[in-house]
């Protein structure tokens, strides 16, 4: 299966712990994405990475939430001191480069749903 | 603030019978994709149109992108139980950022 693959798919923390999420993506593409979707709401942009850089960060909260996408491995989305409140379903999507094409498809894994208790 | 509205929120039809979903927008796109999320997964593309008035089909589903690029809708014909899910539209303005709507939720009874 050479789709966007992330884990966990589910991830329990007590509030003041960390959270880490992680996102490989589509087999070919060097972009990657993460949403944040509340219940009955739509995805809220949260960052855009490619290899090594961080594009935009600006739908992400500036104090406990950090990404990253390194040259090896998955993209991670890091919570820390996680609260209450960041109990919701992540999303990480991935494209092929921006350069030349006139649209961007993105592709979604299947979400890690994170509770905090 | 760019926004995107969907309508209806709520659908809840019987099997056989045909549906249209909207989606809008106070902007201009440069193209707008649909999804269909099931429970528990992911948002799956279903298409991407970026021509106004351009009309795409897949299987039953009629996608319709307005002339002024500002709307867009999608027809269900004959809704199978299948077909039940949370559709989303979403759409860029020229860079990588996808702005979502909040969704049609489809519930198709047999």
């Amino acid at each position: 299966n050479a789709g966007v693959m992330q884990n966990p798919r589910h991830l329990v923390r007590r509030r003041g712990q960390e959270a880490r999420l992680r996102c490989s993506p589509m087999k070919g593409h060097s972009h990657v994405y993460w949403y944040r979707q509340l219940p009955e709401e739509g995805l809220k942009f949260m960052v855009y990475l490619q290899k090594e850089n961080i594009i935009d960060e600006s739908g992400m909260p500036k104090e406990r939430f950090s990404a990253e996408f390194p040259k090896e491995g998955p993209s991670i989305l890091r919570i820390q001191q996680v609260v209450r409140g960041d109990s919701a379903a992540y999303f990480c999507a991935s494209s092929r480069g921006l350069a030349g094409v006139p649209y961007n498809e993105q592709f979604f894994g299947p979400g890690t749903r994170l509770t905090v208790l | 603030t760019q926004l995107l509205e969907q309508s209806p929120q709520f659908l809840s039809i019987q099997e056989g019978e045909n549906l249209t979903v909207y989606c809008n927008s106070s902007s201009v796109f440069s193209s707008l994709q649909w999804y269909r999320q099931e429970p528990g997964e992911g948002p799956v593309l279903l298409v991407t149109v970026v021509t106004g008035g351009e009309v795409k089909k897949l299987k039953r589903l009629t996608f319709q992108f307005g002339d002024a690029r500002k709307d867009s809708s999608l027809h269900i014909t004959a809704a199978q139980t299948g077909d039940t899910g949370l559709y989303l539209c979403a759409f860029t303005s020229g860079t990588y950022k996808y702005i979502f709507g909040t969704g049609t939720r489809l519930k198709v009874l047999a």
